[in-house]
């Protein structure tokens, strides 16, 4: 158990829809990642909160946004949601730059059907 | 910016036979370099890192890996595999100016009887 807990486990949806994934991150971390693993994809950075402010975005579509709120947990919106957005979704938390390591979630799948 | 590159995507080898995961990465700064693993429907799990030191990282379940940076690789190995190390396994590296972890397109061992 890596202590980072994300609900909901699976999700199915339509196209054109939104969700809400929600992340708890491990105890008095306060970096939180998100991350896409998709087949075609493999595993894609989307966004890195610390201490609720935006660290860095990587290939984050402008129909997804996050947050992280002031008792760290974070959430990650999808909308108007398409086929191919598809895919197990993975929150990771980290304490900080000396070990470097992140500790992920058990992911979300979504479904688009 | 860095990348890491699994050369292979999948390697069937058989049970307590050696197994080899390579892994090359690119990046013009100092990295950290990790290895993790994916079982069927799990989230990832830290298998070793390199932060700095001894070239030859040990980690869990007898899994190790050595750091040659002149050769930008951080191969994986195990001397002898068994059925439940099947899972896939990434390659990631993050340097000390960044805030999130780059990933390889991951390489499924497959261990047979």
């Amino acid at each position: 158990d890596s202590g980072v807990t994300q609900t909901p486990k699976h999700l199915i949806t339509a196209t054109g829809q939104r969700v809400t994934l929600r992340c708890s991150p491990r105890s008095g971390d306060l970096s939180v990642y998100w991350y896409q693993q998709s087949l075609d994809q493999g595993l894609q950075f989307l966004i890195h909160y610390y201490n609720g402010e935006e660290r860095a975005k990587g290939n984050i579509l402008e129909r997804f946004s996050a947050q992280q709120f002031p008792d760290l947990h974070s959430e990650l919106n999808l909308s108007s949601l398409e086929l191919g957005d598809s895919a197990l979704y993975f929150c990771a938390s980290s304490g900080g730059w000396a070990t470097g390591e992140l500790f992920f979630g058990e992911g979300s799948r979504l479904t688009v059907l | 910016a860095q990348s890491v590159t699994q050369l292979d995507s999948q390697v069937p080898v058989f049970e307590e036979a050696p197994v080899e995961l390579r892994c090359n990465y690119s990046s013009s700064v100092s990295v950290y370099l990790f290895w993790y693993v994916q079982y069927p429907n799990q989230g990832l799990q830290l298998l070793l890192k390199y932060l700095s030191g001894s070239t030859l990282v040990k980690g869990i379940n007898g899994f190790e890996a050595e750091f040659n940076k002149s050769q930008t690789s951080f191969h994986l190995r195990k001397p002898s595999v068994h059925i439940s190390d099947t899972a896939e396994y990434f390659c990631a590296v993050r340097t000390n100016a960044g805030n999130m972890l780059t990933f390889g397109g991951g390489t499924r061992l497959m261990v047979k009887p």
